[in-house]
């Protein structure tokens, strides 16, 4: 089954206890992204990434990590969590960002609770 | 200005009822246009991309208007299992970036 997979589904950790939460799929798809969602705010993108080894940041990349060493797996780097970053996450794939009518495949999500 | 706009919704509407949602954007060199379902506390699904001479998939019509930054999303006859959020999302010339209007709530009832 086609899928894109995020462990954990649920977290709650502290402020400043390093976390990833990782993200795969099965599609051999080029592209990947991270979304936080927050209420009122809508989903924002965070970090995307091109293909392997090519990342780049979205619109909210500060204090979040990303790294794209094989082509199904784009893992999401938290250093120091702070409680701002409390939200509902997801990553999501596509074949690739050329081409135009291409949409994504999203997780399930991960909701993270820093206290 | 919001790079990505939506109604706000939430609307209510009758089953069989024809419901339409707009969103407008802000960078006219965005490429690539879709509308988004998402069920609450769950991840959004694609419904369309739209493409630039419009297109209609079922009981769903996306129209695109470049001149004047418009989506639109038509819903007809509606049903029950349409109540969800609509997000219109819109890509850059690039590619890359991806932005999501905030959503449209829509409770479809009997």
């Amino acid at each position: 089954e086609a899928q894109v997979t995020q462990n954990p589904r649920y977290l709650i950790t502290v402020t400043g206890k390093k976390l990833t939460v990782t993200c795969s799929q099965n599609m051999n798809h080029e592209y990947m992204s991270w979304y936080r969602q927050d209420p009122g705010l809508g989903l924002r993108q965070i970090y995307y990434s091109m293909n392997v080894e090519v990342t780049d940041k979205g619109d909210v990349p500060e204090g979040y990590k990303v790294s794209r060493k094989e082509k199904r797996n784009f893992p999401l780097i938290l250093e120091s969590p702070s409680p701002n970053q409390t939200s509902l996450y997801f990553c999501a794939s596509s074949q690739s960002d050329r081409r135009d009518y291409d949409g994504q495949y999203f997780g399930p999500g991960t909701r993270l609770t820093v206290t | 200005r919001k790079e990505v706009e939506q109604d706000p919704g939430p609307f209510n509407v009758p089953e069989g009822a024809t419901v339409a949602f707009n969103c407008t954007y802000s960078n006219s060199a965005s490429q690539s246009f879709f509308w988004y379902r998402q069920d609450c506390r769950k991840e959004p699904k694609l419904l369309m991309s739209v493409y630039s001479s419009g297109n209609e998939d079922g009981r769903f019509t996306a129209q695109l208007n470049r001149a004047s930054q418009y989506i639109s999303l038509l819903i007809r006859d509606s049903k029950l299992s349409d109540s969800a959020t609509y997000l219109c999302v819109v890509r850059d010339t690039g590619g890359f970036k991806t932005i999501f209007g905030a959503g449209t709530r829509l409770f479809v009832k009997a």
